[in-house]
């Protein structure tokens, strides 16, 4: 069972450079997540959505963007890459539950992409 | 955001031994998630919990949700080598948005 997938696992980038993120889910979950979590920090949410063509800001949003074409589909966007958001970045998903709108059903995490900017 | 404090940071235990960890928050929160994270993976789930007052089980693992709404804790019995990791707290704040704790890391010696 493949879950969530994320690519890739690492990479290293220069000041200024953008990258995509890319994530996918195979659970046809319509809730999607992407967390970042800084060393010994918990994660943080960074945006989320509900469902294809939504997405919305989550806690720590500033320097990324999202789009939601597919069900399957989260990727995250870093245009102007900064050394403060060297972190392990996280995809999640999960069901909207039985009433299609529940955000505590279990999210089901990704192995994360470790970002390094120089 | 909300704060979820979690504690203890760090524990380091026998093997054989008990553990206990908890998450607290002067916030009140409406589903509690108790995750595992093994070095270099995803945070895994544990337990969920749903209604206050709430005690469940997993195997050797028992958490519960607080009757404020504002806490809960994870127990583990009989540790094993394989409990080593870092454990996470998750709660879900008006019903839309799930906020972590900073982590709990478990050492056992064998």
């Amino acid at each position: 069972n493949a879950g969530v997938t994320q690519t890739p696992k690492f990479r290293i980038l220069k000041i200024g450079q953008s990258m995509t993120l890319q994530c996918t889910q195979d659970m046809n979950h319509n809730y999607m997540y992407w967390y970042r979590q800084d060393p010994g920090m918990g994660l943080k949410l960074i945006y989320y959505s509900v469902g294809a063509g939504i997405t919305d800001k989550g806690e720590v949003p500033n320097g990324y963007n999202v789009s939601r074409s597919t069900t399957e589909d989260f990727p995250l966007r870093l245009e102007l890459a900064a050394p403060s958001q060297t972190s392990v970045y996280f995809c999640a998903s999960s069901y909207s539950g039985v009433k299609q709108d529940s955000f505590n059903q279990p999210q089901h995490f990704g192995d994360g992409t470790r970002l390094s900017i120089l | 955001g909300q704060q979820l404090n979690q504690s203890p940071q760090s524990m380091f235990i026998q093997e054989g031994e008990d553990v206990s960890m908890n998450c607290t928050s002067s916030s009140i929160f409406n589903t509690w998630l108790w995750y595992k994270q093994d070095p270099g993976e995803g945070p895994v789930l544990l337990i969920a919990l749903y209604k206050a007052g709430e005690l469940t089980s997993n195997g050797r693992l028992t958490a519960q949700f607080g009757i404020t709404r504002k806490d809960s804790f994870l127990n583990i019995s009989a540790s094993i080598p394989s409990d080593v990791g870092i454990y996470f707290c998750a709660g879900l704040y008006n019903f839309n948005k799930f906020y972590f704790g900073s982590g709990t890391k478990l050492n056992v010696k064998p």
